[in-house]
């Protein structure tokens, strides 16, 4: 069965960096027509795209967020990562990794269990 | 980007049909046929309820249905039930190579 899971740190304070781990099991991050994305959603929001990447190199983030956020790919570890800097509490939501399935599907069919990120001042 | 416009929620009762609407742009919505729903149970992850605007994926009841009309995607769901009781999300590819997501719509049954 194919599996996403994140993980990092829950807490953090203002200005500091966060960083988020999706680990793949089932399936290797280099086989299929996927990007690896991270979608958040703050406490009783909606859901927010962040960016998305593949294992060509290929990466887009929201504009909103481009200047913060660095999403890389790891076929060693089958891993998919999120770094986002100087977080605020506007930064506070549970952040959900996700595959995106491309052509001809082109939508996000994998979720993972999501990660709730609390930032403190 | 901005995001897709969906009404905050939407009711029914037991068997009727009910629909949900997903505004957005020529950039998004209305240039592509990328646009997705997602369903999400409370403290659950989103579920891939429709892809490709009006396809279903294995396992998908039949009950769900997508359809588009210029800029605005729509959701119906029919024979309403008790567990469609949920957040539902839209989303669409935009001309920035990026994706964009609605604000949700809390559909509750009377």
């Amino acid at each position: 069965q194919v599996q996403l899971q994140e993980s990092g740190p829950g807490l953090l304070k203002s200005s500091q960096t966060l960083s988020l781990t999706c680990t793949l099991s089932g399936a290797s991050v280099s086989s299929g027509n996927w990007y690896w994305s991270w979608v958040r959603q703050p406490a009783g929001k909606g859901l927010e795209w962040i960016g998305r990447t593949d294992t060509s190199g290929g990466t887009y983030y929201n504009p909103s967020l481009k200047s913060r956020v660095t999403i890389s790919v790891d076929t060693s570890k089958n891993q998919c990562s999120l770094q986002v800097t100087s977080v605020t509490a506007a930064d506070a939501a549970i952040y959900y990794c996700a595959r995106y399935t491309a052509y001809p599907m082109e939508a996000f069919d994998l979720w993972g269990r999501g990660t709730m990120v609390i930032v403190s001042s | 980007q901005s995001a897709l416009t969906q009404p905050a929620s939407v009711s029914g009762s037991p068997g009727q049909s009910i629909t949900i609407t997903c505004t957005g742009t020529s950039s998004d919505i209305g240039g592509y046929n990328y646009v997705s729903w997602y369903q999400q149970s409370p403290g659950k992850a989103p579920k891939l309820l429709i892809y490709g605007v009006t396809q279903r994926p294995s396992g998908v009841s039949n009950r769900f249905s997508g359809s588009k009309a210029g800029n605005m995607a729509l959701l119906t769901i029919s024979g309403l039930q008790g567990d469609d009781e949920a957040d539902y999300h839209c989303s669409s590819y935009t001309s920035g190579s990026t994706w964009v997501f609605g604000g949700g719509t809390k559909v509750t049954v009377l």
